[in-house]
């Protein structure tokens, strides 16, 4: 597509539940990252694919928070037994193929906003 | 380790009048370094990014940002603030070596412009 699609864009659940995030990035863009911005702070990075598999996934908070990319484009966020400190807006980044300079210029998303009461 | 502090957290200007949003980083090697603009409902957008080359960066819109080393300062300006400037501004420095998709965002910047 012309840019970074991530659905849903707004998304409210309860405590304990289990939501999915999804991103679909531009096409041909081999690397896709995830950040998480809380209100009032800058986005935090969680986890990036370059292609199928996670190059980098220091940034996930716990156990609780995985991210897939079964066929190297469309991924999706996944949150178990959610708590009301993961809500934040997520937001879905890809890129060109990535280089060791860490001067790669990401493309973002509008971000799914997740509220958990 | 790399990190970057954006001396600002709220920034109001009047149109017409100077933009300067401050950011001040710290790294162990000569960093690349990002502004992005969010506005509201809107994803991140790039305005500009320094890689080592130029120390004067123009960016789009009419904003620049000037590498200072001697500083560690990557500001970002703009001569003339028009009413759709208004959105969060954020400095961002990019980490090399094994967390290559690790930017490093600060808390950002809020500017408003009046009327």
């Amino acid at each position: 597509g012309a840019g970074v699609s991530q659905t849903p864009s707004n998304k409210v659940t309860e405590k304990g539940k289990y939501v999915e995030l999804r991103c679909d990035p531009i096409s041909g863009h081999t690397a896709l990252y995830w950040y998480r911005q809380s209100l009032g702070q800058g986005p935090e990075f969680l986890i990036y694919f370059q292609g199928t598999g996670a190059a980098d996934d220091s940034g996930l908070p716990n156990d609780r928070f995985f991210a897939v990319r079964p066929e190297g484009s469309v991924s999706t966020l996944k949150i178990q037994r959610t708590e009301r400190g993961d809500s934040a807006v997520y937001l879905c980044a890809s890129s060109l193929m990535t280089t060791g300079s860490g001067a790669n210029v990401l493309t973002f998303g509008a971000g799914s906003r997740l509220t958990v009461l | 380790a790399q990190s970057v502090t954006q001396l600002d957290s709220h920034v109001s200007v009047s149109e017409g009048t100077p933009v300067l949003l401050r950011c001040n980083y710290s790294s162990s090697y000569s960093p690349s370094l990002f502004w992005y603009v969010q506005h509201p409902n809107k994803g991140l957008q790039l305005l500009l990014k320094y890689t080592s080359a130029a120390t004067l960066v123009k960016g789009i819109n009419g904003f620049e940002a000037e590498f200072k080393k001697s500083e560690t300062s990557f500001h970002l300006t703009k001569p003339s603030a028009h009413m759709s400037d208004a959105a969060e501004y954020f400095c961002v420095v990019g980490l090399r070596g094994g967390s290559q998709g690790n930017l490093i965002f600060g808390k950002g910047t809020k500017l408003s412009v009046k009327p």
